[in-house]
């Protein structure tokens, strides 16, 4: 079936302005994480959707982050006022339900604040 | 604070040559090991591991697990131009189901 798909592709802002990311995970999949993978570096995880329950957002790094899902599907990942700093590729994964299951990567949103 | 530590951080080698890399981690409430291979954007998944001493494989990728020394080893056999890359070593724990990656070993095979 379909993986993870991811959109735009790329997105370049300027300092100051609000992005949407969007994220379509593997159909079925209730699990939903969002990581940040900034240059020359590995994925730092966001936050994570399982289903109906409290997102885990422990690694938001600062309140102008935040992340919606709604129910099992589409995710939303929304950066206000952005930053230099938040150049970044943004990555989607989801997975089934369940303590070991593998996670699956969508393509990556890259986005430039200049 | 949980870490994962991979090495080398670049390698380079001649097409057919066989590679090692390594990952070392420290995790509270260890779980899986996982490798993807990250060629540009989507890190694609190769293996996970949650049990130590069994190998697994994949036409000529394997990788094992050593739970008491804490650290996961993924070899390359024959290496072609196609697996240059950056392989990403990542643990899971009891503590969330975020994983906690590694920085990644980038790898160049030369024709």
């Amino acid at each position: 079936g379909a993986g993870v798909s991811q959109s735009p592709s790329n997105k370049v802002t300027e300092k100051g302005k609000d992005v949407e990311l969007r994220c379509d995970p593997i159909s079925g999949h209730t699990a939903l994480y969002w990581y940040r993978q900034r240059l020359g570096q590995g994925l730092e995880f966001l936050i994570y959707f399982q289903g109906n329950s409290a997102p885990d957002k422990s690694g938001l790094p600062s309140d102008r982050f935040s992340a919606e899902r709604t129910g099992e599907s589409v995710s939303t990942l929304t950066i206000q006022r952005t930053q230099q700093e938040d150049s970044a590729v943004y990555l989607c994964a989801s997975s089934r339900p369940g303590g070991i299951e593998t996670q699956y990567f969508g393509p990556g949103t890259r986005l430039l604040v200049l | 604070e949980d870490k994962v530590v991979q090495s080398p951080l670049s390698l380079v080698v001649h097409e057919g040559d066989t590679v090692t890399l390594n990952c070392s981690y420290e995790v509270t409430n260890f779980r899986s090991l996982l490798w993807y291979k990250q060629e540009k954007k989507a890190p694609t998944f190769l293996f996970m591991l949650t049990s130590s001493g069994i190998e697994k494989k994949s036409g000529r990728l394997s990788s094992i697990l050593d739970k008491k020394e804490l650290f996961s080893i993924l070899n390359i056999t024959a290496t072609q131009t196609g697996d240059s890359a950056v392989y990403l070593c990542a643990v899971n724990s009891n503590s969330g189901y975020a994983l906690n990656f590694g920085k990644g070993t980038s790898l160049l095979v030369t024709p």
